[in-house]
């Protein structure tokens, strides 16, 4: 079946530290890989996505690459700012697969000033 | 932005009861809206789909009869915990797409309702 493995959380960083949120994947097909956001009291934002292997996607100084040889799909931010205090979901879909998304667990990132 | 809200953020409720959460799409109309749990610490789950006007399509191991879902109008859909159990305590999450077959970026997220059953 299809999985998304998510480092376990919490992630504590300074204000200005490098972010990596490691993200791995399990699938049977060809999957778009997506990086989703909560922040405290709101719903799930999508942030970045990527569709095909060696995209990469970005938004927000976020970017995360497809790599297809290691199944991966890592979320880094060069400089965090407490606003991006949050929880991070790493999710794939198959295409074809009736549009259904599969989750990771999260990963909750807390940045302190 | 596209806007989800969900009613109540929170319940509590005794065993045997039953509990409604509601899944609004606030700025626009929801032709397909998606119901998922998720346990603490675990992925999110899901759990139905539901398009305005018909019947819910239930993933595997859902029982339909427990978790009824009902998708009235298209900014409006409802999840029914019926005879509510301990073990369906956990955090109840709707989303809701313009598309009748979405792609996951189309989806747009309510922040989740707490179901705590004492």
């Amino acid at each position: 079946g299809n999985s998304v493995t998510q480092m376990e959380g919490p992630v504590t960083l300074s204000e200005e530290a490098f972010l990596t949120i490691n993200c791995t994947y399990t699938a049977t097909g060809y999957p778009s890989l997506f990086w989703y956001v909560q922040y405290p009291g709101e719903g799930l934002q999508l942030l970045l996505k990527a569709t095909k292997a060696d995209d990469k996607g970005s938004n927000k100084g976020f970017e995360a690459t497809y790599r297809k040889e290691t199944t991966s799909f890592h979320l880094e931010k060069g400089s965090v700012q407490v606003s991006d205090s949050a929880v991070y979901f790493c999710a794939l879909i198959l295409t074809g697969g009736g549009n259904k998304l599969t989750f990771g667990t999260g990963t909750q990132l807390k940045v302190e000033l | 932005g596209a806007v989800v809200s969900q009613h109540p953020s929170w319940v509590i409720c005794k065993s045997g009861t039953s509990v409604k959460i509601e899944c609004r799409s606030l700025d626009f109309q929801a032709t397909t809206m998606f119901w998922y749990r998720q346990f603490p610490k675990q992925s999110l789950m899901l759990m139905a789909t539901s398009n305005e006007g018909s019947k819910a399509t239930y993933e595997q191991g859902v029982e339909k009869d427990k978790f009824l879902i009902n998708h009235a109008s298209l900014t409006l859909s409802t999840l029914t915990v019926t005879s509510a159990h301990p073990e369906d305590s956990s955090f109840y999450i709707c989303s809701a797409s313009l598309s009748r077959n979405p792609s996951s970026y189309e989806q747009y997220f309510g922040p989740g309702t707490r179901l705590t059953v004492t």
